[in-house]
């Protein structure tokens, strides 16, 4: 089945920097890739995702890159603020989502005043 | 527009006792699915359905039940508790089987003492 590896497990910087979060993958067959936000004490909630024809997306202040051929993908926020503190989850998936998303462990981003 | 609801969002059981979290969504979703979140482990992913009468197993499958005889509804059955499932459960539906965003429910925290 799928692994993903997600690193840091934590990451502090300051308001206004960029912070960058990677995955790995271990199923060339995977072509769906999210990303989850997780504020303490509540239910993940899409950020943004990015499918396998695609080598990057980008939403405002936040971007994801994917290199299929190295089996990684990238979450990217810059001009970071306060509410950017979270956990940040990635998943991949070979079936769009449907048939389960196989998450990393998780990012705890802290952004420092 | 409710979304995915969870029930109860808080329970304590002795081990060896048996429950069902409920979870109901008003979207119309085809897919849906049970996560376990534990501290550094991500969410995994114990059963999921593409459809009323549709079950399949995830990642973490053992000692839970399923089953989908509505669409609205996928309750999860823990069948005889053990401290190992103590956990936040998250519920969570997407449109179809080409996945997409996943709508999580609010969770429910369970300790097994």
């Amino acid at each position: 089945g799928e692994n993903v590896e997600q690193h840091p497990s934590t990451l502090s910087v300051q308001e206004g920097d960029s912070a960058v979060i990677k995955c790995t993958y271990s199923d060339s067959a995977s072509n769906y890739f999210p990303w989850y936000k997780q504020e303490l004490g509540k239910r993940p909630q899409l950020i943004i995702d990015i499918r396998s024809n695609v080598g990057e997306k980008k939403d405002q202040r936040i971007a994801v890159t994917l290199n299929k051929t190295a089996k990684h993908f990238s979450l990217h926020i810059t001009e970071t603020q306060p509410e950017d503190s979270a956990v940040y989850f990635c998943a991949a998936s070979d079936a769009g989502g449907a048939d389960g998303l196989t998450f990393g462990k998780g990012t705890h981003l802290i952004i420092q005043p | 527009n409710a979304g995915v609801t969870q029930t109860p969002k808080f329970q304590v059981l002795k081990t060896g006792q048996s429950m069902t979290l409920q979870c109901a969504q008003d979207m119309n979703h085809e897919y849906m699915s049970w996560y376990r979140q534990d501290p550094g482990m991500g969410l995994r992913l114990i059963h999921y359905s593409v459809g009323a009468g549709i079950t399949d197993q995830g990642e973490v499958p053992n000692g839970y039940n399923v089953s989908r005889s509505t669409t609205e509804d996928f309750p999860l059955r823990l069948l005889s508790a053990a401290p190992s499932q103590t956990s936040v459960y998250f519920c969570a539906s997407s449109q179809n089987r080409l996945g997409g965003e996943l709508f999580f429910g609010e969770g429910s925290r369970l300790t097994v003492l």
